[in-house]
């Protein structure tokens, strides 16, 4: 199983500032790697695929960087709407995704 | 506009059973890549099963062989059966569609399913 680990847990951020997160795979999984939104109470949303795709509607703020086994989602000035969980998955293996633990986004 | 309503979950006891819906809209649901995603109470999200357009299927180990997902293409609704259901099962359980296997595209809202005696 590829195993995905995400850092930090907690990123405590400022409206306005950059927030990055990360998310290492237990081995390389090339560029098939997807990150989600998730709000408390909310299903995921999907927000970038390949690695660096942003999906269909998703600002431009958002964006993905990386391959092989280290990969960053970038927000590049936090909004009020995106103070949630961030999820990253891999899909190099599929059928069987596996998803990283979570990074919470708050307000600092 | 593509919607994803999930139905049948609950407080089942330990070892009994349940079946999950997934009415779909807006879309074919055997034209597309339908999953099952829980995620446990505080917890991460967990892939358990997909559905091929196909037919073919899979499962995660800890559910194969006691939960059996399938579709019907006349009511365009997936389904989930889960059998000898353990408290570990407790979860929200994610309705997923993908237009390839590789990631999720949408989202149902979820069904919570409590295993408990």
């Amino acid at each position: 199983e590829i195993v995905m680990t995400q850092s930090p847990a907690t990123l405590s951020v400022s409206p306005g500032e950059r927030a990055t997160l990360s998310c290492r795979a237990s081995q390389s999984i090339s560029s098939n790697l997807a990150w989600y939104q998730q709000k408390p109470g909310q299903a995921p949303r999907l927000l970038i695929y390949g690695a660096s795709t942003r999906a269909t509607g998703i600002p431009a703020r958002f964006s993905g960087s990386g391959s092989g086994i280290e990969f960053t989602l970038t927000i590049s000035s936090l909004q009020s709407e995106d103070f949630a969980v961030y999820y990253c998955q891999q899909y190099n293996n599929w059928p069987r995704w596996t998803f990283g633990q979570g990074t919470k986004v708050e307000i600092k | 506009e593509v919607q994803l309503v999930e139905s049948g979950g609950g407080l089942i006891q330990p070892g009994g059973s349940l079946r999950l819906s997934c009415a779909a809209s807006g879309f074919t649901v055997s034209s597309t890549y339908m999953s099952w995603v829980r995620q446990a109470p505080g917890k991460g999200l967990e892939w358990v099963s997909i559905i091929y357009t196909d037919g073919t299927t899979y499962y995660a180990d800890s559910v194969k062989g006691r939960f059996t997902i399938s579709r019907d293409n006349s009511k365009n609704t997936l389904y989930f059966q889960m059998n000898s259901l353990r408290a570990e099962d407790t979860a929200v359980y994610y309705c997923a569609m993908g237009y390839q296997p590789l990631h999720v595209n949408f989202w149902g809202q979820g069904t919570l399913v409590t295993v408990s005696s």
